[in-house]
């Protein structure tokens, strides 16, 4: 079975300034990422997702995640975020052989303040 | 936006009455799924389909029954709601397949169940 860990349930932050949401997976076999995002009052979107290849994954908004096996991480990033950006962020796992199944984290609020 | 909605959007309910939660899609999509969603627990699968008449059970499905009668409607079932399922409920849709493999999952707009 997978699992996932946020272990930051908030990041507060500046507007402009650097931000890192963290994620650590748990699996036994080869497993499939992705990060989700929440707006208030809304369903979740998907920001990005890494498949196989490049182990940097990129959104269009500017967030990028790193894939690291040895870790078994796969951390958010922004080098600057917006006021917009304030939301909650899922990282979700699934195993190559049963993708179908998302596992989620708890999530992790983050707020961007002027 | 993918065409997914769910009804009611609100529910308020007695323990041990029967609700049903419906999800329709209008994308054709394969795969639909139910999610709850609770403060300190993120998102966890209740139930899943991958097709008409077929369906599976999640992390989270006691309790819960769900049925595809048509490609385009996921109904979740309360056969005798409980105050532990007060909680907001996710549809999601997809179209993975071995040869696509996992496709992006797209979430309804939820709805927000009280059991008093």
């Amino acid at each position: 079975a997978q699992s996932v860990t946020q272990l930051d349930s908030q990041v507060p932050v500046f507007e402009e300034a650097p931000v890192e949401l963290r994620c650590n997976y748990s699996s036994s076999v080869s497993v499939y990422l992705f990060w989700y995002v929440q707006y208030p009052n809304q369903g979740l979107q998907l920001l990005l997702k890494y498949l196989s290849g490049s182990t940097l994954v990129e959104s269009i908004n500017g967030f990028e995640a790193e894939f690291n096996k040895s870790q078994t991480s796969f951390h958010l990033r922004k080098p600057s975020v917006h006021i917009s950006d304030t939301a909650e962020y899922f990282c979700a796992v699934s195993a190559l052989l049963n993708f179908q199944k998302l596992v989620f984290g708890t999530g992790t609020r983050l707020l961007v303040s002027p | 936006d993918a065409g997914i909605t769910q009804s009611p959007r609100h529910k308020v309910t007695e323990t041990g009455t029967p609700v049903t939660l419906r999800c329709h899609q209008t994308e054709n999509h394969r795969y639909m799924y139910w999610y709850r969603q609770d403060p300190g627990h993120g998102l966890r699968l209740i139930h899943y389909s991958y097709g008409v008449k077929d369906t599976d059970k999640g992390e989270v499905s006691d309790g819960y029954s769900v049925s595809r009668s048509k490609t385009e409607d996921f109904l979740l079932t309360l056969e005798s709601a409980t105050s532990s399922q007060t909680s907001v409920y996710f549809c999601a849709i997809s179209e993975s397949s071995p040869a696509t493999r996992p496709d992006t999952q797209y979430f309804g707009p939820g709805t927000r169940l009280t059991v008093l």
